[in-house]
């Protein structure tokens, strides 16, 4: 059974740039019926889908953030990390990282959850 | 991005009630819309998958359906431990696949 534990700073400083990295057991982040998500969620509100990776490292993020944000791979660790930089107070959420499935495209297997704050 | 509109935004609902949850999509998104259960604290879980499939493990009582712009989760027979916020995501428009703001299910 695959598990993703998210791990990194809890307090970032504005502008400075916010560093999360995913570990994946149970399953690996080269199989090729699986994207690697990352999904955040403000205290108190809505999930918001931030980008993906596929094995082959092509990423692809959501157009709010694309400017700030970077998704990346390292195979012989077994994780996937994301940057985001330039980091604000509107960055301040709970950061969860995910599998989705590839060919129906939803996400079946999440990590716990890791709160970012950002603040001086 | 294509914008996911769930209603009603929370309910108060008693213990074998049913339930009708509602999520409409500012464009067609086909059948690619999956809905999730989170409770406080927790992860999201994924409940139903592509519109109307349910997740090997998640009780029957989980229904769901649409397509195109229109989509409904139902939950037959309310039980304690359903109460949670619920939230559908459309997955066809790459490359954000957005979520609804969420329903929270709570105890009349």
């Amino acid at each position: 059974q695959v598990h993703l534990q998210e791990s990194g700073p809890g307090l970032v400083k504005p502008s400075q740039t916010l560093s999360l990295t995913c570990t994946v057991s149970g399953d690996s982040i080269s199989n090729i019926d699986y994207y690697w998500s990352w999904i955040r969620q403000p205290p108190g509100k809505g999930l918001e889908w931030v980008g993906y990776i596929y094995y082959t490292g092509d990423a692809y993020y959501s157009p709010s953030l694309e400017s700030r944000v970077s998704i990346s791979l390292d195979t012989s660790r077994n994780q996937f990390s994301l940057e985001l930089t330039s980091a604000t107070a509107a960055d301040t959420a709970v950061y969860f990282c995910a599998r989705v499935v590839t060919w129906r495209r939803e996400a079946d297997s999440w990590g716990q959850g890791t709160l970012v704050t950002v603040s001086s | 991005d294509v914008q996911m509109t769930q209603s009603p935004s929370s309910l108060s609902a008693s213990v074998g009630d049913r339930v009708t949850i509602t999520c409409r999509a500012s464009q067609s998104v086909s059948n690619y819309v999956n809905w999730y259960q989170q409770k406080l604290g927790k992860a999201p879980k994924l409940l139903i998958y592509t519109a109307s499939n349910l997740r090997s493990g998640v009780p029957s009582r989980f229904s769901a359906s649409g397509s195109g712009t229109h989509f409904t989760l139902t939950i037959s027979g309310l039980q304690p431990e359903d109460f949670a916020t619920y939230f559908c995501q459309q997955s066809y428009h790459t490359p954000s696949y957005t979520f609804g703001q969420g329903t929270k299910v709570e105890i009349k």
